[in-house]
């Protein structure tokens, strides 16, 4: 499976967007980027993902540049009950979960 | 549509116990996956069962078990508890087994708490 690497921590202010990066220079073509969160100690929630276009829900955006090898995750307007850790997974038969970002969202 | 119910959600048990823990998928998944989550470790795959079979294992010793059943519903089993199987245990399903798109997208359980004594 393809490695995935995120900063360990990010800050954002309440309302602004959070735009947090991921780097796969490893994908391959028929794997997919997912991202899913984790507010402390939840079960992992999923929020998008996406194969080679950009995808939107209503959680969030995903932007995935067009060699695949990095993708960014799009929050329009951060909220205090944002605030988890971010884990981006390039999916194989299995997600296979790295450290993800800590986004502390500041009011 | 309820999402994914693991029960028990809490437990403590003592070393050299075993433990049973449940799943149940969301209506009409097919497919099951449990993972471990630790402070030292982080979240790690178990395994994965379709249609009643196991299809993939991660890298954990034999103590540790499952099994779905005809509606879909899993157990795994850990054996001969030790101190370091003390984690949050979780359990995914998703309509189908494979590598993404929207027939495969996990989705997560609450998690069952294990403390072993």
């Amino acid at each position: 499976d393809a490695k995935t690497t995120q900063p360990t921590s990010m800050d954002c202010a309440e309302g602004r967007a959070a735009n947090l990066p991921c780097n796969h220079s490893t994908i391959s073509g028929n794997e997919y980027v997912y991202w899913y969160r984790q507010i402390h100690s939840q079960g992992p929630q999923y929020i998008i993902h996406g194969l080679k276009n950009n995808e939107t829900n209503e959680m969030a955006s995903l932007i995935i540049t067009e060699d695949r090898k990095s993708s960014t995750l799009i929050l329009p307007h951060a909220t205090l009950r944002d605030t988890a850790v971010y884990y981006c997974i390039v999916k194989g038969n299995m997600l296979t979960f790295g450290g993800g970002t800590r986004l502390m969202v500041k009011p | 549509k309820a999402g994914v119910t693991q029960t028990p959600r809490y437990l403590i048990k003592t070393r050299g116990q075993q433990v049973t823990l449940s799943c149940s998928p969301i209506s009409g998944h097919r497919s099951v996956s449990w993972y471990q989550q630790t402070p030292g470790q982080g979240l790690q795959f178990l395994f994965e069962y379709f249609s009643e079979t196991q299809r993939n294992k991660g890298n954990f010793p034999g103590r540790f078990s499952g099994r779905q059943f005809s509606n879909s519903r899993s157990e795994m089993n850990v054996s001969t508890l030790e101190l370091g199987d003390s984690a949050l245990y979780l359990c995914a399903s998703s309509l189908a087994p494979g590598q993404g798109g929207w027939q495969e997208t996990q989705y997560f359980g609450p998690g069952t708490r294990l403390l072993v004594l």
